[in-house]
């Protein structure tokens, strides 16, 4: 399978500051981009969808996708103890391989 | 909308027996996929559909595996027989076109003795 890579992390950061998670991808056909939140025990929920170069923003979140150099990242503003959670970076076309995810800690 | 509907949350078999898991996509989602996440190996695509063909199934770790799709609101996940190492949480998630969101169902934790 095409892989997708992420940093397992822990990423801890202190509540308030910015968190970055980032991907690199092998597929440089993708066309499709996303980060999913997991919660430990629950089902991953789209934070992010982006599927062309440059920065999209969404309240507290910022994808950006650079596909020559095959990589997408996430940053949170204003980090919230209630951000820490698994996120997984999602990358294809029709079908959609995972990385395994970075756990982000929030610090209060 | 419910979501995607997998209504069983843990499932338990001996080892040796079938287990079939079961999946209905939200109305009007073309795209089905069946994932299967562990600690060791995350969350890995076993095969997915469109239009309730299988469109590519080169995830399915071994013939023991089986998924069908009969119609546009029911997939099943068929292991037979079952053994220890396929315990896991299997995912369902549909998506409305290619290249479009995947929205999961709360997934099915399956726990082979």
């Amino acid at each position: 399978q095409k892989e997708v890579e992420q940093n397992s992390g822990p990423l801890s950061v202190p509540e308030g500051a910015i968190a970055s998670l980032n991907c690199t991808y092998s597929d440089r056909g993708s066309q499709s981009f996303f980060w999913y939140r997991q919660y430990s025990g629950k089902s991953p929920e789209l934070i992010m969808s982006i599927y062309s170069n440059g920065d999209k923003e969404d309240g507290r979140f910022t994808a950006q996708l650079n596909k020559a150099s095959q990589y997408v990242s996430l940053l949170i503003r204003d980090s919230q103890p209630s951000d820490s959670a698994t996120y997984l970076c999602a990358v294809g076309t029709y079908k959609y391989i995972f990385g395994t995810g970075t756990r982000l800690k929030v610090l209060a | 909308d419910a979501g995607v509907i997998q209504s069983t949350r843990h499932e338990v078999t001996e080892m040796g027996q079938e287990v079939t898991l079961r999946c209905k996509p939200i109305s009007g989602h073309d795209y089905l996929f069946w994932y299967r996440q562990t600690m060791m190996r995350g969350l890995e695509l076993l095969i997915y559909f469109n239009n309730n063909v299988p469109i590519d199934d080169s995830g399915m770790p071994e013939d023991r595996f089986s998924a069908k799709m009969p119609n546009a609101s029911f997939s099943t996940l068929k292991i037979q027989p079952s053994e220890p190492r396929d315990s896991a949480v299997y995912f369902c998630a549909s998506s409305k076109q290619g290249g479009g969101q995947a929205f999961f169902g709360q997934g099915t934790r399956l726990t082979v003795v």
